[in-house]
């Protein structure tokens, strides 16, 4: 299995720029997490789905910040506009069906987002 | 407050020396803690998973324990390589969603030649 495939793996933008994210899942996997990874604050879970559907996007910062999935293989997530505070490492995460509250979350490379 | 307090923040040790480290949770109710290891430029993969019920698990050269009542795990490396340079996250599941995962910032270890 390839594992999570995320893209670009890096993207340097200006300011106000529209930037989308992409992510693969494992196949078979019903769950996909998009989080956000700073030096300052760690990783923070921003949206997560299950069977496509959004479940919780409690985390995602404002209006700015949009994901979606359209189908068990892709998932977007797209910053309108961005800004410099955006910067940071964005990880694309899936699980595996069926493993309840131990299951293992399997990360992709990350895309690192530069926004000057 | 972060709910997943790790120590040190970070540790240089010689190739081949042992070391430890800690976790420190307050998540309530607990179901389980995971240890990640993250290689610069890479995505965290698992380690090892504790339960409520268990006290120690090793995978190969690392050694985890738990200790739920003090809210407590360590994650031991043993005869370290320098492959074991990374940043090791604790992740603590607190039970009550199965998705609401609570990170630590993790510790950044460098294994020296």
């Amino acid at each position: 299995d390839a594992g999570v495939i995320q893209s670009p793996r890096h993207e340097v933008t200006e300011m106000g720029q529209e930037v989308t994210l992409r992510c693969k899942p494992i196949s078979g996997h019903d769950y996909l997490f998009w989080y956000r990874q700073t030096m300052m604050r760690g990783l923070e879970l921003l949206i997560y789905f299950n069977n496509n559907v959004p479940i919780d996007d409690s985390g995602m910062p404002e209006d700015r910040f949009s994901a979606k999935m359209p189908n068990a293989s892709f998932s977007t997530l797209k910053i309108q506009p961005s800004e410099p505070r955006d910067s940071a490492v964005y990880f694309c995460a899936s699980r595996v069906k069926g493993q309840g509250r131990t299951g293992e979350l399997f990360f992709g490379e990350g895309s690192r987002l530069t926004v000057l | 407050k972060n709910q997943v307090e790790q120590s040190p923040q970070s540790l240089i040790i010689l190739e081949g020396k042992n070391c430890t480290l800690q976790c420190n949770y307050t998540v309530s109710p607990f179901s389980n803690l995971r240890w990640y290891k993250q290689d610069t430029g890479r995505g965290p993969v698992s380690l090892t998973i504790m339960t409520f019920s268990e006290n120690t698990k090793s995978n190969g050269r690392y050694t985890a324990t738990l200790d739920a009542d003090t809210k407590q795990s360590s994650l031991h490396i043993t005869a370290s390589q320098l492959s074991d340079s990374a940043s090791y996250i604790c992740v603590v599941n607190g039970g009550s969603n199965d998705y609401k995962l609570s990170f630590g910032a993790g510790t950044t270890v460098t294994v020296r030649a």
